[in-house]
């Protein structure tokens, strides 16, 4: 079974930018959820989704958004990027409860915001 | 003072020795997540931990829900071990998200 993908890996972008990021779970998880990587605070949850809807979100600004689609794919937008949104962006999915059940995480989309 | 604390935040040892990594917490929590992060970002799920004990291969991890505390042992440790360690907990209140702390890193060196 194929695992947790994430696109793109790596992305540069400039202050004022939007981004996209896409992440694909394993085949029959429904769950996907996000989370922020960075030197300074360490992981931080971003918002977790189930079957199209988001039921978990984290502290983080409304320039943070995501959706997840029919198919469980998700994505996450970040609009007016700032520096301090430079980060690892890590996606994980599970079966159905991402946090009584195993989570499998993706690589993530390191994100350099110039 | 975080949620989750870690500790050691560094852990330099030889090959072959026996490895405990600590973590506490500061709510009450419904389960806790040990997890492997290694070089290049990529994160494994070791455990996840309601109550007591969990044993896979040369890794085990414990919990003490009464104390709010939970360990991560590593018998017989290789340098392929070597990596951060992170616990995470999910609160037993409020939103479900997982809280995570600063993490372990771990070198084992041969």
């Amino acid at each position: 079974k194929a695992g947790v993908t994430q696109t793109p890996r790596y992305l540069i972008k400039t202050r004022g930018q939007q981004v996209t990021l896409s992440c694909s779970p394993i085949s029959g998880h429904r769950s996907v959820s996000w989370y922020q990587q960075t030197p300074g605070q360490g992981l931080q949850f971003l918002f977790e989704y189930f079957s199209e809807t988001q039921r978990n979100k984290g502290n983080f600004p409304g320039r943070f958004s995501g959706r997840q689609f029919s198919n469980s794919r998700s994505e996450m937008n970040v609009s007016t990027l700032e520096l301090g949104d430079s980060a690892l962006y890590l996606c994980a999915s599970s079966l159905t409860v991402p946090y009584l059940e195993t989570q499998y995480f993706g690589p993530g989309t390191r994100l350099l915001v110039l | 003072k975080n949620e989750v604390e870690q500790s050691p935040q560094n852990l330099t040892a030889q090959e072959g020795e026996f490895i405990t990594i600590n973590c506490s917490y500061s709510v009450g929590i419904s389960a806790l997540h040990w997890l492997q992060q290694h070089p290049g970002g990529g994160i494994v799920s070791l455990f996840m931990l309601s109550s007591g004990k969990k044993k896979h291969g040369r890794l085990i991890a414990t919990i003490n829900i009464q104390e709010k505390h939970s360990s991560l042992h590593i018998t017989a440790s290789h340098p392929r071990d070597s990596a951060v360690y992170i616990c995470a907990v999910i609160s037993n209140f409020g939103n479900e998200k997982l809280t995570f702390g600063t993490g372990t890193r771990l070198t084992i060196i041969p």
